[in-house]
């Protein structure tokens, strides 16, 4: 199975650490999204790539968050300077699209990394 | 804003039929439907686009109405691994051509035998 993985699945960090995530996307889709889970809510929108290229952030990605895609495959989501606040599920997703605006993009998650920050 | 589901939550014997509804606010280009289990990543059910388009997978389908900005999944005949969090997923028509979901608060579904 070649689905979308992340890792690590679980993070405990102290406040105030950087943490690091890795998301690698089925192969050969060229979007990746990553989204930030709260118990007892939907996924909400972080920012996301086309190819290499971050095209679009949230508001809720504050200047402590940098996400990057090199080469266009894998993603690494940072987080500088934690806080109680960022603890939570990261998703990833990857889709494949062939053209600007696919009205058949599906977007499909990995498990998803759960942070706590003490 | 966040697209509004109800119920928030329903249980259900085996055997029953179930309708979870998404609403939002905003005009829709499509609704995507996933279904969460617990500690586990979303998974995609189906995708419905402007036009009123229903679709079926299995004993699950949806339709939305574009008109009212509203999306319905129907589960009939539920089974026990119908558990879990439904969400909708909304995508509104923006500049980046993206589909950049909301998602709703989620619907927990529970089937007991």
């Amino acid at each position: 199975d070649t689905g979308v993985s992340q890792n690590p699945r679980h993070k405990i960090t102290k406040r105030g650490q950087n943490v690091t995530f890795r998301c690698d996307p089925i192969s050969e889709h060229n979007r990746l999204y990553w989204y930030r889970q709260t118990l007892g809510q939907g996924p909400e929108f972080l920012t996301y790539f086309q190819n290499e290229a971050q095209l679009e952030k949230s508001r809720l990605l504050s200047d402590r968050f940098s996400a990057e895609r090199p080469k266009g495959s894998f993603s690494t989501l940072e987080i500088q300077r934690t806080e109680q606040g960022d603890s939570a599920m990261y998703l990833c997703a990857s889709s494949l699209t062939r053209a600007y605006r696919d009205p058949q993009e599906t977007q499909y998650f990995g498990p998803g990394t759960r942070l706590l920050v003490l | 804003q966040q697209p509004v589901q109800s119920p928030q939550a329903v249980i259900l014997r085996e055997g029953e039929d179930a309708v979870i509804n998404c609403s939002s606010s905003k005009a829709l280009y499509s609704v995507h439907w996933y279904r969460q289990k617990h500690g586990e990543a979303p998974v995609f059910l189906m995708i419905l686009l402007k036009g009123g388009e229903q679709k079926g997978h299995e004993k699950i389908s949806a339709s939305f109405n574009e008109k009212k900005q509203q999306s319905s999944l129907y589960l009939t005949a539920s089974q026990l691994s119908y558990s879990g969090t439904y969400f909708c997923g909304t995508a509104v028509t923006n500049n980046f051509g993206n589909e950049k979901l909301t998602f709703g608060t989620g619907t927990r579904l529970t089937i007991i035998p």
